[in-house]
């Protein structure tokens, strides 16, 4: 089963920061927060991971509390090609660990 | 640097045969998942493979379906007498050996059972 919970769907306007929160409370020290979207029947896409320090990359930041029990995905300047479903995940790194998908949530930009 | 190839990427077999899809994973990565997405459904583990051995298989349905990651060649996932519950989007991913990051996914096989 997944360790996280995420809303079912979101809207966002169209240029405007989408933010996708997360929660995550059982979240172990060792595990890393992974963020992956589905653009419609496409592969997954790896958008941005980490373990307690925010990060940012040309695609996201990602925001972690410092207690780890949850985390918010900000994409700064939504498009119309950002439509995708949004997977939040945790798992271990320096192991071998499998990748178990949630729902996601469902992420709608409007025109 | 080539993504994950996985081939073909549609698939039709008639109830009873066999389909075979494969999975050419990213250069100089040891390990393959797979997965598999019904119609409207999220994704579902299947299998994880690093070369010639399988980690773990919890995902894998006891009967008719088996994978494998060979020394050398493309990762495997063989359905044998496939049914119409078999349809569905077939994806698998690589990543390196543990110590590596992210893992990278192919764009699928869509299997149809007629």
């Amino acid at each position: 089963d997944a360790k996280t919970t995420q809303p079912t769907s979101m809207d966002c306007a169209e240029g405007r920061a989408a933010n996708l929160p997360c929660n995550h409370s059982t979240i172990s020290g060792n595990e890393y927060v992974y963020w992956y979207r589905q653009i419609h029947s496409q592969g997954p896409q790896y958008i941005i991971h980490g373990l307690k320090n925010n990060e940012t990359n040309e695609m996201a930041s990602l925001i972690i509390t410092e207690d780890r029990k949850s985390s918010t995905l900000i994409l700064p300047h939504a498009t119309l090609r950002d439509t995708a479903v949004y997977y939040c995940i945790v798992r271990y790194l320096n192991r071998d660990d499998k990748i178990i998908f949630g729902k996601g949530t469902r992420l709608h930009i409007l025109p | 640097n080539a993504g994950v190839m996985q081939n073909p990427r549609h698939l039709v077999r008639r109830r009873g045969q066999e389909a075979r899809l494969r999975c050419s994973p990213m250069k100089g990565h040891s390990h393959v998942y797979w997965y598999r997405q019904l119609p409207e459904e999220g994704l579902k583990f299947m299998v994880y493979l690093q070369k010639e051995n399988i980690i773990d298989e919890s995902g894998m349905p006891k009967e008719r379906f088996s994978a494998e990651f060979p020394k050398e060649g493309p990762s495997i996932l063989r359905i044998q007498q496939v049914v119409r519950g078999d349809s569905a989007a077939y994806f698998c991913a690589s990543s390196p050996p543990p110590g590596g990051t992210e893992a990278f996914f192919g764009q699928g096989t869509r299997l149809t059972v007629v």
